[in-house]
């Protein structure tokens, strides 16, 4: 069984500032952990992923997550946030095994100010 | 070309009515899922076909049924519509979990907001 946390159901900053949304998961088996992006009316996008390798990953529109095992954490961030960066975030864990079955975190809304 | 795509985005509808959202993705992949996504923006998953077979079936109300003609399709069915199933249903696809691709992601559809009236 698996889980995610995201702490912080809504995330304010002004642009330009850090963006930090975190993530905490539990998993009985080693993961593989995404974070997805959902802008109004859209769905689901793929900003980033962990499988395996390197735990510090890069993604799309300047994001980047580290895998930090011992923290069971998976926390997004950018440098510097822009306007466009307002969305809703999603942590997802999938089992590297065959379940299959992906659990999503409840979302953090991010808002950035001018 | 959209990869994955549903129809209707919209759907008001009745109570007591059935309703059928339709999904088709082209991107090859032989996984497809439905999720839920409520007011409150919480994505569960519902269902989940690999090559027509289906491999992960929540707890949903069987008035909800979904039906995989081929890999690159899975409907949806909902009868006898309740107000409580007014959300925003999502379609994904992906390659199958049980293969050297399992590590990849889900691409998702834009939705089919469901209201119930």
């Amino acid at each position: 069984a698996q889980s995610v946390t995201q702490l912080g159901s809504h995330v304010s900053v002004s642009e330009g500032a850090l963006v930090l949304l975190r993530c905490n998961y539990s998993s009985s088996v080693p993961p593989y952990l995404f974070w997805y992006v959902q802008y109004p009316n859209q769905g689901l996008q793929l900003l980033l992923k962990y499988t395996t390798g390197a735990t510090l990953v890069k993604g799309i529109n300047g994001f980047e997550a580290e895998f930090k095992k011992s923290e069971t954490s998976f926390h997004l961030t950018k440098p510097s946030a822009h306007m466009s960066d307002a969305a809703e975030y999603f942590c997802a864990v999938r089992p590297y095994t065959n379940a299959g079955k992906s659990t999503f975190g409840d979302g953090t809304t991010l808002t950035v100010k001018p | 070309d959209t990869a994955v795509s549903q129809t209707p985005k919209y759907l008001v509808t009745q109570m007591g009515n059935d309703k059928s959202i339709k999904c088709e993705q082209n991107l090859g992949h032989d996984t497809m899922y439905w999720y839920k996504q409520d007011s409150k923006k919480f994505l569960k998953i519902m269902f989940s076909y690999n090559n027509k077979e289906l491999i992960i079936n929540e707890t949903v109300p069987n008035r909800f049924s979904p039906k995989s003609p081929d890999k690159a399709h899975l409907n949806l069915h909902i009868n006898s519509l309740e107000l409580g199933d007014s959300a925003v249903y999502f379609c994904a696809s992906s390659h199958s979990p049980r293969g050297a691709l399992r590590n990849t992601e889900a691409f998702f559809g834009q939705g089919t907001r469901l209201t119930v009236v």
